[in-house]
């Protein structure tokens, strides 16, 4: 167990819907980052955020987008869903807002659109 | 100029063999470069990794040579196991105001006993 925790572990929905994939950082971990991982593009940055506060963005889609609550629990809202968007996404989660000593990865969500 | 390019993309090496997986980059800001390894259902981990002002790093089997003139760093594994049958990663980032990776497009090794 990594201490990244994502839910729901496997998610299938069809094409046009909304859903919603949670994180929950690491103990004492303030940074959480959002990655796709599909076949054909590799693991693609898509936005960090540190202690509440957006910090960086990747090649994330309009119809994304996400949040860190004061918990510091992270939400990743994928809308309007294309079959393009079926892939592995990934969170993780660093102490600091840069990446001094590398960050650790949750066992990500599958999601399927059909 | 913000890719990391990364060979082969696959590998097959017999156990006991040396495991060699290469990555380029472009951008002379990089300046840390770790190496993520991934089993199947599972999230990249954090295998080693380096810093422009060191030319080796060594961790047990895994060692990271890095040649900054040529931009270019590689991960090798001695001695390979077939537990060490996964999915390597390469990547890079600038230390500073996030912790953004830029990763290269995978290496799958195969680790035949």
């Amino acid at each position: 167990d990594s201490g990244v925790t994502q839910t729901p572990k496997h998610l299938i929905t069809a094409t046009g819907q909304r859903v919603t994939l949670r994180c929950s950082p690491r103990s004492g971990d303030l940074s959480v980052y959002w990655y796709q991982q599909s076949l054909d593009q590799g693991l693609q940055f898509l936005i960090q955020y540190y202690n509440g506060e957006e910090r960086a963005k990747g090649n994330i889609l309009e119809r994304f987008s996400a949040q860190q609550f004061p918990d510091l629990h992270s939400e990743l809202n994928l809308s309007s869903l294309e079959l393009g968007d079926s892939a592995l996404y990934f969170c993780a989660s660093s102490p600091r807002v840069s990446n001094n000593y590398g960050y650790t990865f949750g066992s990500g969500t599958r999601l399927t659109v059909v | 100029q913000q890719q990391v390019k990364q060979s082969p993309q696959s590998l097959i090496v017999q156990k006991g063999g040396i495991s060699i997986i290469n990555c380029a980059y472009e951008n002379t800001a990089f300046d840390y470069f770790p190496w993520y390894q991934q089993f199947p259902g599972k999230g990249p981990a954090l295998l080693i990794a380096i810093r422009p002002d060191v030319s080796e790093k060594k961790e047990g089997r895994f060692t990271i040579s890095f040649n900054k003139s040529a931009k270019q760093f590689s991960l090798h594994i001695m001695d390979s196991q077939p537990g060490d049958s996964a999915t390597y990663f390469c990547a890079a980032s600038m230390l500073g105001n996030t912790g953004k990776l830029i990763f290269g497009q995978g290496t799958t090794l195969q680790v035949k006993p």
